[in-house]
């Protein structure tokens, strides 16, 4: 069983839709929690991170953690066609010198 | 504020020939640096990661190496390169401690022919 599972998608949806990205994760030390936007031929940048059970809002955008189901979402409301992009799922354990382990990202085109 | 500089962005690069990419931090000192690769299709794959000068971890046999000859560069090597060697390289830093989120440069795509 690999350590975090995200499904590769593709996920096309019509703007405007609300998109719901997932990852599973097997290892329940895993302390912190990231989402990672990233357009093609670019790096990826840090979009949402955060610690805790529960949600976090940022605009159109949260991230929910559920550690007891080992389960991590992303919601995009009112989605538009910038935000097509491939979304990463990552998470640490405690300590800050190990390595992200990294999903492997579900591809996303919302559609105008 | 940090930033992180990459270079070069792309290349072309003959079966055999020697690599050098190289990474640079701004704004920050003591950052753990880490290079991924990304292969079209595939997930982000660690190849090394440093948490000091001269301390490099390899997550992955094959013919790379990496070197932190200062405290915010990281290098990314290969004697001979191999057509399997194509992909998009990443560099990476984060901040020692808990928390560890991670900030890329911009890529390297490499393509060996």
């Amino acid at each position: 069983q690999k350590e975090v599972e995200q499904d590769p998608g593709p996920l096309s949806v019509p703007e405007g839709a609300i998109v719901s990205l997932n990852c599973t994760y097997s290892n329940s030390a895993f302390q912190y929690f990231m989402w990672y936007r990233q357009y093609s031929r670019k790096g990826p940048e840090l979009l949402m991170y955060t610690y805790s059970s529960g949600n976090k809002e940022d605009g159109r955008f949260t991230a929910q953690v559920d550690k007891s189901s080992k389960y991590i979402s992303l919601f995009i409301r009112d989605s538009q066609p910038s935000d097509s992009a491939t979304y990463l799922c990552a998470m640490i354990l405690l300590s800050g010198n190990t390595p992200l382990v990294f999903g492997k990202g579900t591809r996303l085109s919302v559609i105008a | 504020s940090q930033t992180i500089h990459q270079w070069p962005a792309t290349l072309v690069q003959p079966v055999g020939s020697p690599l050098s990419l190289e990474c640079t931090v701004e704004g920050t000192s003591n950052p753990n640096l880490y290079w991924y690769r990304q292969a079209a299709g595939r997930g982000l794959q660690l190849l090394f990661y440093s948490v000091g000068i001269g301390q490099i971890s390899s997550e992955v046999p094959q013919n790379l190496s990496a070197s932190r000859p200062q405290d915010r560069q990281f290098i990314l090597s290969s004697k001979k390169l191999l057509l399997s060697d194509s992909g998009f390289y990443l560099c990476a830093w984060s901040r020692r401690g808990p928390g560890g989120e991670l900030f890329f440069g911009e890529g390297s795509r490499l393509t060996v022919l």
